[in-house]
């Protein structure tokens, strides 16, 4: 069985601040790792992604996030908080050969002036 | 720049009458979803189809759900009789081969049922 658990469903930062999303999983099988990005009436849109290789992933918009086998996690980071990063975000997990993807919750980051 | 299309964006009718939400996926993408997504339940994968044949629909309420492909390039949601409890947005995504790849979203139908 395969699951993921956000940690906080709503984080607020300052503008210029640091952004940590917390995401850990569960699975039995080598796990895909993504994170989504949705803005409010759209649609979900991919930040990065981890399938093998390099623990350390950059996607777009300055995020990263990092895959940490030994602690099953895979948090969303960003150095410096932007207002146009105000929206939910939504870590999800799939295992090699599946189609399915297993969504956390999401966390709805809050960016304050 | 490819992306899915879903129709209608918008959609509100009457408790009991049929709604037919449609998705065109990405060309080349042969593997389709529906999710729905309300504050209570969050994210919920209704079905998913491969090469248009349906691998899952467990998530689907049956008796008044349905889903289909009638081609490649089309897949269908319709609810039959809709009821009030089925207000959601309800997204379309696509991917192709192999499985693992990253999902591509469309920008969803919102479905309001008075």
């Amino acid at each position: 069985a395969q699951s993921v658990t956000q940690l906080g469903s709503h984080v607020s930062v300052s503008e210029g601040a640091l952004v940590l999303l917390r995401c850990n999983y569960s699975s039995s099988v080598p796990p895909y790792l993504f994170w989504y990005v949705q803005y409010p009436n759209q649609g979900l849109q991919l930040l990065l992604k981890y399938t093998t290789g390099a623990t350390l992933v950059k996607g777009i918009n300055g995020f990263e996030a990092e895959f940490k086998k030994s602690e099953t996690s895979f948090h969303l980071t960003k150095p410096s908080a932007h207002m146009s990063d105000a929206a939910e975000y939504f870590c999800a997990l799939s295992g090699a050969g599946s189609y399915q993807l297993t969504f956390g919750k999401g966390t709805k980051l809050s960016v304050i002036p | 720049d490819a992306r899915v299309t879903q129709t209608p964006r918008h959609k509100v009718t009457e408790m009991g009458q049929e709604v037919t939400m449609r998705c065109q996926p990405i060309l080349g993408h042969n593997t389709v979803f529906w999710y729905r997504q309300t504050m209570m339940q969050g994210l919920e994968l209704l079905a998913y189809f491969r090469n248009r044949a349906p691998l899952d629909d467990s998530g689907m309420p049956k008796d008044r759900f349905s889903a289909e492909m009638p081609d490649a390039t089309l897949a269908t949601l319709k609810i039959q009789p809709s009821e009030p409890r089925d207000s959601a947005v309800y997204f379309c995504a696509s991917v192709k081969d192999p499985p693992g790849y990253e999902q591509y979203f469309g920008p969803g139908t919102r479905l309001t049922v008075t």
